[in-house]
């Protein structure tokens, strides 16, 4: 079946602007996953989802970052104001669950470049 | 939190040698995961590995929970093994949000 889509694959934007970031998760994965791989920091988690909920937003950079999914499905990464620091890729993934002992599969990621 | 160490950071081998990366975690688990990156940054699955071993063609994974490690073995190395090999787990109990490694970065020369 398909995997983990999202789009774009590549975003170019001038420092200050907004960008949406989208993911389609497996079909049927209730749990979708945001997470960040930069040059300095690796890969780090953001946020993540249950159905439609997003109980742990810990990982969110700071408040210039958001997400929301509708319908259990589709989600959307929106960073507001972007700064150059922004610049990474972005990656989604998704699982059957969000609890513990769920294998998560991860989209091909969204490149990010502010200039 | 929970701390991930990878080793060795690098490794260069032989096309046809074999190989071993360790992953060290600091806390007990219920799910730990190997990845490999491709050079187009696709995290691609190679294990789900919470205990016990498996094994997928030339590549195996060893995960011994109560002493806190996973190894993962690859024979007969190919140039398409090339890439980053990622072991994550769970920030914490009961999440299923991970925690990454830093990575081995491995290049297979022909």
């Amino acid at each position: 079946g398909a995997g983990v889509s999202q789009s774009p694959s590549n975003k170019v934007t001038e420092k200050g602007k907004d960008v949406e970031l989208r993911c389609d998760p497996i079909s049927g994965h209730t749990a979708l996953y945001w997470y960040r791989q930069s040059l300095g920091q690796g890969l780090e988690f953001l946020i993540y989802f249950q159905g439609n909920s997003a109980p742990d937003k810990s990982g969110l950079p700071s408040d210039r970052f958001s997400a929301e999914r509708t319908g259990g499905s589709v989600s959307t990464l929106t960073i507001q104001r972007t700064q150059q620091e922004d610049s990474a890729v972005y990656l989604c993934a998704s699982s059957l669950e969000a609890r513990g002992g769920y294998e998560q599969y991860f989209g091909p990621g969204t490149r990010l470049t502010v200039t | 939190g929970i701390q991930v160490e990878q080793s060795p950071p690098d490794l260069i081998l032989q096309e046809g040698a074999n190989s071993t990366l360790r992953c060290n975690f600091s806390d007990s688990v219920n799910n730990l995961q190997w990845f490999h990156q491709n050079p187009w940054g696709q995290l691609i699955n190679l294990f789900y590995i919470p205990s016990g071993t498996k094994q997928n063609g030339r590549l195996s994974a060893t995960t011994v929970a109560t002493e806190r490690y996973s190894l993962l073995y690859i024979s007969s190395s190919q140039t398409t093994d090339s890439g980053v090999y990622f072991c994550a787990v769970p920030i914490k109990t009961g999440a299923n949000n991970l925690f990454f490694g830093t990575g081995t970065r491995l290049t297979v020369i022909p």
